[in-house]
């Protein structure tokens, strides 16, 4: 079974910093997705990255992806309250008839 | 475009009772649709995967007798949950992928569905 697991699980900031979160992710996979959710609400999707290298940026936010390394960066850029939310990485891996596999999440909040 | 419904948003319902989750994709047609359940402050874990016109594959663990899930048509996907129990209290999301578009899905807003 495909495991993913983010780091940190929770994470607390001052406005105006940066910092990264982590996806690494058990098997071979060549999708990776970034959501966002708020309390009580659905996914916000933020990012699809779709190769080894990919790299997109939205606002104070930007994703990356590293195949081989099976490994995918969210960092945040000058941190703003608004950003407090859940980061959710998922993952479909090669062989799972396109599953998506979901990360343990990432509890951020900023503190103005 | 790609907006997926649910219905209803919230819903309350007595120990031992059915309730019927709706899930339509308002724009497009959707192949394959996915339940996913959420507990507080956890990841969402993946219910079934149902395909138009053919029965549901659960995982592991799922028990497909008490979560029926049906797919009649490329717009409309449906979870009962039968003899609801108090532990069946969570937040129900359902996904929605285009056909032709298999790396893409487009997630419902949820149901908060709380057993008493």
């Amino acid at each position: 079974e495909l495991k993913v697991e983010q780091n940190p699980l929770f994470l607390s900031m001052q406005e105006g910093k940066n910092y990264t979160i982590y996806c690494n992710y058990s098997t071979t996979s060549d999708r990776l997705y970034w959501y966002r959710q708020d309390p009580g609400k659905s996914l916000e999707s933020l990012f699809v990255l779709l190769s080894n290298g990919a790299v997109k940026q939205e606002g104070r936010l930007m994703a990356s992806l590293d195949t081989k390394a099976r490994l995918s960066t969210l960092h945040i850029t000058a941190a703003v309250h608004d950003l407090s939310a859940t980061y959710f990485c998922a993952v479909v891996g090669l062989n799972t008839g396109n599953q998506f596999y979901f990360g343990t999440g990432t509890s951020l909040t900023v503190i103005p | 475009g790609a907006v997926v419904s649910q219905h209803p948003s919230w819903v309350i319902c007595k120990s031992g009772t059915s309730v019927k989750i709706e899930c339509r994709s308002l724009d497009f047609q959707a192949t394959t649709m996915f339940w996913y359940r959420q507990f507080p402050k956890q990841s969402l874990m993946l219910m079934a995967t149902s395909n138009e016109g053919s029965k549901a594959t659960y995982e592991q663990g799922v028990e497909k007798d008490k979560f029926l899930i049906n797919h009649a048509s490329l717009t409309l996907s449906t979870l009962t949950v039968t003899s609801a129990h108090p532990e069946d209290s969570s937040f129900y999301i359902c996904s929605a992928r285009e056909a032709g578009r298999s790396y893409e899905q487009y997630f419902g807003p949820g149901t908060r569905l709380t057993v008493t």
